[in-house]
């Protein structure tokens, strides 16, 4: 059974800095990763879909990798601003298109002015 | 402007009421998705629907149910069987369930006990 974690739960940084959030999955057969921006008592916003052929994706100052073989992604976010703080949630989909999305619990990111 | 609509933001329920969750997409989706989330958790699946007049229970589908009788619509009942609904509700869509496309979400609706 697939599971999703994410560590750290919580992450506050200063302004400017760059940051790195976590994601990871136990079982690497996946169809594609995607990383998702939620604030507080909204909806989730896509960020980034990685499918599971490729190793990275890039958004402005957002890029996310991906390394199936060892079940782990990154979301890198350069030059952190205060905007930036949410809670970012990452989500496999199974090994076929058909398969359900597997959500983490996301990494709730605070970054000070 | 296209997207999702879910209301109401907040909802209260009382002991053995049954209360619904309205869903509105105006994407042209096939697909539509219930979810639930609970602090520190990831979000789980209630229910989804592939088409109109169709839908599959997810993980978590005990004490809730469905309607797709419009392809914009997918209403949610939280029924008096689930004895611990508060939760934060979110709706999605997508064009298909197959082809892993990417999820719409709405804004949610929170839900609490009286």
């Amino acid at each position: 059974k697939q599971e999703v974690t994410q560590i750290p739960a919580a992450l506050s940084v200063p302004e400017g800095e760059n940051l790195v959030l976590n994601c990871s999955f136990t079982d690497s057969a996946i169809y594609n990763l995607q990383w998702f921006r939620q604030d507080p008592g909204k909806g989730l916003t896509s960020l980034l879909l990685i499918q599971s052929s490729q190793r990275e994706q890039t958004s402005g100052r957002l890029n996310a990798s991906l390394d199936k073989s060892s079940g782990r992604s990154t979301l890198y976010i350069a030059a952190s601003q205060p905007g930036d703080s949410a809670t970012y949630l990452c989500a496999v989909r199974g090994e076929t298109s058909y398969d359900k999305v597997i959500f983490g619990p996301g990494t709730s990111l605070s970054v000070i002015p | 402007d296209g997207g999702i609509t879910q209301s109401p933001k907040y909802l209260f329920r009382k002991e053995g009421q049954n209360v619904t969750l309205s869903c509105e997409q105006n994407l042209n989706h096939d697909a539509m998705y219930w979810y639930r989330q609970d602090p520190g958790q990831g979000l789980r699946l209630i229910y989804y629907s592939q088409i109109v007049n169709d839908f599959q229970k997810g993980d978590i589908a005990e004490g809730y149910s469905v309607s797709r009788e419009k392809k914009e619509s997918f209403p949610l009942t939280v029924t008096s069987a689930q004895k611990n609904p508060t939760a934060f509700y979110l709706c999605a869509s997508s064009i298909a369930v197959r082809g892993g496309q990417p999820q719409h979400f709405g804004d949610g609706t929170r839900l609490s006990i009286l």
